[in-house]
């Protein structure tokens, strides 16, 4: 079965661009799918075919995949942005999540 | 759109329960959905999903055999019955609508609902 892997964990200075990794074999063939969790929420979806953003979701959060990585980006972070993020991609038809990376905003 | 999960109890290992998932704001009969679950302090793990129409079933290998899934699109509800329950079953339980076409992803969650597995 495929699987995703990412850092447990990322730090960030406030204002500054935090990187999120989301690593699978090939995972530029799939479209990959971020979530944001807040703490005591549902997660919600904030990037969708590797680069697209829903309405609603500001522009400083941004997506790419390339190779084996996909990447979640935020620029200028902001303190709500501290939150648990997963990525998601599907195999045939059973959806993968990665294993989640708490985003800590300093 | 809302989706609005229920059901969720404490039930001992070897049990059986059913969550619901009332849906609103769009058209249920024309999207696929699911269940997700989250065990305390854990990521997410899909579960299993049921096509439109609800003739096509998935299931997480971890579930199948164990769990069901089904819809009634009369009356916009989605529906989960878990069997043969274990601890390791304990989760918030997130009913998942499908994005648009070929998008990929689940675009609106429900609030989850706790299922708790202990004696």
């Amino acid at each position: 079965s495929y699987e995703l892997t990412q850092p447990h964990s990322v730090s960030v200075s406030l204002g500054q661009t935090a990187k999120i990794a989301c690593g699978g074999h090939r995972v530029v063939d799939r479209y990959v799918s971020w979530y944001q969790q807040r703490p005591g929420q549902s997660p919600m979806v904030v990037i969708f075919q590797d680069t697209k953003r829903p309405s609603g979701i500001p522009e400083r959060i941004s997506g790419s995949n390339s190779g084996n990585t996909a990447t979640l980006t935020i620029s200028g972070t902001q303190a709500v942005d501290e939150a648990d993020y997963y990525c998601h991609v599907w195999d045939n038809s059973s959806a993968v999540f990665g294993g989640g990376t708490k985003l800590t905003v300093l | 759109v809302q989706l609005v999960d229920s059901g969720g109890a404490l039930v001992q290992p070897g049990g059986s329960l059913t969550l619901s998932c009332t849906a609103s704001g769009f058209s249920f009969s024309d999207s696929a959905m699911g269940w997700v679950r989250q065990a305390p302090g854990r990521g997410l793990e899909w579960i299993s999903s049921i096509g439109g129409a609800g003739i096509k079933t998935y299931y997480a290998d971890s579930v199948k055999g164990r769990f069901s899934i089904s819809r009634d699109n009369t009356r916009n509800t989605l529906h989960l019955h878990l069997g043969s329950l274990s601890v390791e079953d304990t989760a918030i339980y997130y009913c998942v609508k499908y994005g648009p076409g070929y998008t990929g992803m689940f675009d609106f969650w429900g609030q989850g609902t706790l299922v708790t597995v202990s004696s």
